[in-house]
């Protein structure tokens, strides 16, 4: 079973700044199987990044997915009062696994 | 405009049983692999299980294997989660999800409270 690791488990910036999220897998996985997910409180989650760097509908280009291998990275490169909120990472294939969350606050 | 509704949630006792069903709007529901995926409220995000576009494929989490399964109608444009001996640690809000290579949608949740 693949374990994914993210970290930092909270980041505190101020908007503005660039905030960097990393995920790190157990095992080598395929580009074409690393999502990252925006969660409110309150709401369900929202796909963001799919396939390690592809943005989903409607997704600004101040969000970028990258990596490969073992080690993923969600970038937001000018945080905006609407990002603060938690992201998860999610490895797909067949089933699912998600890391453990990164809470980005102000 | 897609809409996915869960029910069935509520208060069950440890060791019973609850049906969960999703209700899809808006979309194709056979066009969809569908998950469900829980979440304690406050907690992190856990899959649970999968069924494929037309029913026949299932894979689930070790942790509710052998007592969970899902299934779909695309007649109806539903999918199931069928929970049977329930545990405490069983208790979340349980989403639908309904999946294509690069997008998905995701039901608003039901909360299942397992608790004597």
């Amino acid at each position: 079973e693949i374990v994914l690791t993210q970290s930092p488990g909270t980041l505190s910036l101020s908007p503005g700044e660039r905030a960097t999220v990393s995920c790190r897998t157990s095992q080598s996985v395929s580009s074409n199987s690393l999502a990252w997910y925006q969660q409110k409180p309150g709401q369900a989650p929202r796909l963001f990044i799919y396939d390690t760097s592809s943005r989903a509908t409607g997704i600004p280009d101040r969000f970028s997915g990258s990596g490969s291998g073992t080690d993923f990275t969600l970038t937001i490169s000018r945080l905006e009062p609407a990002d603060f909120a938690v992201y998860y990472c999610l490895h797909y294939s067949g089933s699912w696994t998600f890391g453990q969350g990164t809470k980005v606050e102000i | 405009e897609v809409q996915l509704v869960e029910s069935g949630g509520g208060l069950v006792q440890p060791g019973g049983s609850l049906r969960l069903s999703c209700a899809a709007s808006g979309l194709i529901l056979s066009d969809h692999w569908m998950h469900w995926v829980r979440q304690v409220p406050g907690k992190g995000l856990v899959w649970v299980s999968r069924v494929n576009s037309d029913g026949r494929s299932t894979i689930y989490a070790d942790s509710v294997k052998g007592r969970f399964t899902i299934s779909r109608d695309n007649a109806k444009n539903t999918v199931s989660l069928q929970m049977s001996s329930l545990r405490a640690d069983d208790s979340a809000v349980y989403y639908c999800v309904a999946t294509t290579p690069s997008s998905d949608y995701w039901g608003q949740g039901t909360l299942v409270t397992v608790s004597s």
